[in-house]
């Protein structure tokens, strides 16, 4: 149980465009769920937090107009990057807080964008 | 604010042999979980195990256990027998209990590289 799957699991695009990510919790309902940036051989910063039918909270530094996050039924939160550029060339991953009530996170398989 | 400090940046163990990894946290606040995610060269973050700051036995799936010292904010990770598919970076992780705000948010340490030779 708690499955969280991710798609697509690799994107490159050309600069200038956007890209949707979308992260799903297949056999649990998720009132809030995650994304996070992680560079290579490091931690994983949080982006925002995204609430079912809510407006997402970003973290400090994170472009919110850049990085449009939309939670629109309790098992799908999707994330895009508007006018990607090279420098948003990451590894994107999502995560949904589990049907527990410890809090405990499930993550997503992860999203490697290429921005060219 | 939260901290999580992983000290030990890379680790190497023999097969079949035990590994500690190191955690130490800093917060003030009293109800709080603690977190071991492993993420293999997939990248996919899996639940290793977790500890919840109210209870004094220290939480143990299979070959993994933890070392929790709430009052010196410790939380060590011990992994016995050690096998080749436990090769990962792993993470310790520090959230807030229910009730608080930032609750559900993860606060990583940087994480520290385990490779297990054969």
């Amino acid at each position: 149980g708690a499955v969280v799957s991710q798609h697509p699991s690799r994107v490159i695009c050309k600069s200038g465009t956007s890209v949707k990510i979308e992260c799903r919790s297949l056999d649990f309902q998720a009132t809030t769920m995650f994304w996070y940036r992680q560079f290579p051989k490091q931690s994983l910063m949080l982006m925002a937090t995204s609430n079912e039918g809510s407006k997402a909270t970003y973290e400090q530094g994170v472009e919110k107009d850049k990085f449009l996050i939309n939670h629109a039924s309790l098992t799908l939160s999707t994330l895009t990057v508007t006018s990607a550029h090279p420098e948003d060339s990451s590894f994107y991953i999502c995560s949904a807080r589990g049907p527990g009530t410890d809090g405990t996170q499930y993550f997503g398989p992860g999203t490697r964008l290429t921005v060219l | 604010a939260q901290t999580v400090t992983q000290s030990q940046p890379e680790m190497s163990v023999q097969e079949a042999e035990t590994v500690t990894l190191s955690c130490t946290y800093d917060t003030s606040e009293n109800n709080y979980y603690l977190f071991w995610y492993k993420q293999p060269p997939s990248r996919q973050m899996i639940l290793v195990i977790r500890q919840e700051a109210y209870k004094q036995q220290n939480a143990t799936e299979n070959r993994f256990s933890v070392n929790f010292q709430k009052a010196a904010k410790s939380f060590s990770l011990k992994i016995s027998d050690s096998q080749l598919g436990d090769t990962a970076m792993y993470f310790c992780a520090f959230m807030k209990g229910a009730g608080g705000t930032s609750y559900g948010k993860l606060t990583f340490g940087q994480g520290t590289i385990l490779t297990v030779h054969p």
